[in-house]
């Protein structure tokens, strides 16, 4: 597609519940970030891939949250047994390669309720 | 995860005025520095890229420069208007880390 599209735009969940977001990042970009954003902060680093293989997961909060890129495109962020504490904005980033710069989607807001 | 520092935190200037802010960096095993510009109910977007020590990218009124050995950047934003109200991050990748965000500073243009 022509820019990082994230899915859904809004998840509302009841806490202990499984949520999963998508990212669907610039055809051709090799790495793929995942951000947590609070309120008018900047991005918090959670995981990121070049091409299938996640290079870092060491901003994941804790074992319930994960992340895979199967084949090197579309990622996709679990969060397990959802807490209301992981209520935020999730973004997800694309960079052609290691040098450029990154290209964000518009964010799934998670509330769990 | 290495650490990148952003000053003020928030900034209230009047329009007209000019102002400028600080990130921070390691200046060890230096990379690139990305800056980016981030409204309200937006996504961040992409300002500059640098990568030299010395380099200052313009963009209209908006520019930065570099300091790679003393670990800084610096945006400056001339006669600051009611739209350039946003939040400004700085990001550090490095060739084996990810690339890693500021809390970013927040201006607000009074008109």
């Amino acid at each position: 597609g022509a820019g990082v599209s994230q899915s859904p735009r809004y998840k509302v969940t009841k806490r202990g519940q499984d949520v999963a977001l998508r990212c669907d990042p610039i055809s051709g970009h090799v790495s793929l970030y995942w951000y947590r954003q609070a309120l008018g902060q900047g991005p918090e680093f959670l995981t990121y891939f070049n091409y299938e293989a996640q290079q870092d997961k060491s901003g994941l909060p804790n074992d319930r949250f994960s992340a895979e890129r199967p084949e090197g495109s579309i990622s996709t962020l679990t969060i397990q047994r959802t807490e209301q504490r992981d209520s935020a904005m999730y973004r997800c980033a694309s960079r052609p390669d290691g040098q450029g710069k990154a290209f964000f989607g518009q964010g799934t807001r998670l509330t769990v309720v | 995860i290495l650490n990148v520092e952003q000053s003020p935190q928030s900034l209230h200037v009047q329009e007209g005025d000019s102002t400028n802010f600080t990130c921070s960096f390691p200046s060890s095993n230096f990379y690139a520095l990305h800056w980016y510009r981030w409204e309200t109910a937006k996504s961040p977007e992409a300002l500059f890229v640098m990568t030299l020590n010395g380099d200052e990218k313009k963009k209209g009124r908006i520019s930065a420069t570099l300091n790679t050995k003393e670990g800084y950047s610096y945006l400056y934003i001339k006669g600051s208007q009611p739209e350039d109200s946003a939040t400004y991050l700085c990001a550090f990748p490095s060739g084996n880390t990810p690339l890693v965000f500021g809390k970013g500073t927040r201006l607000s243009v009074i008109a």
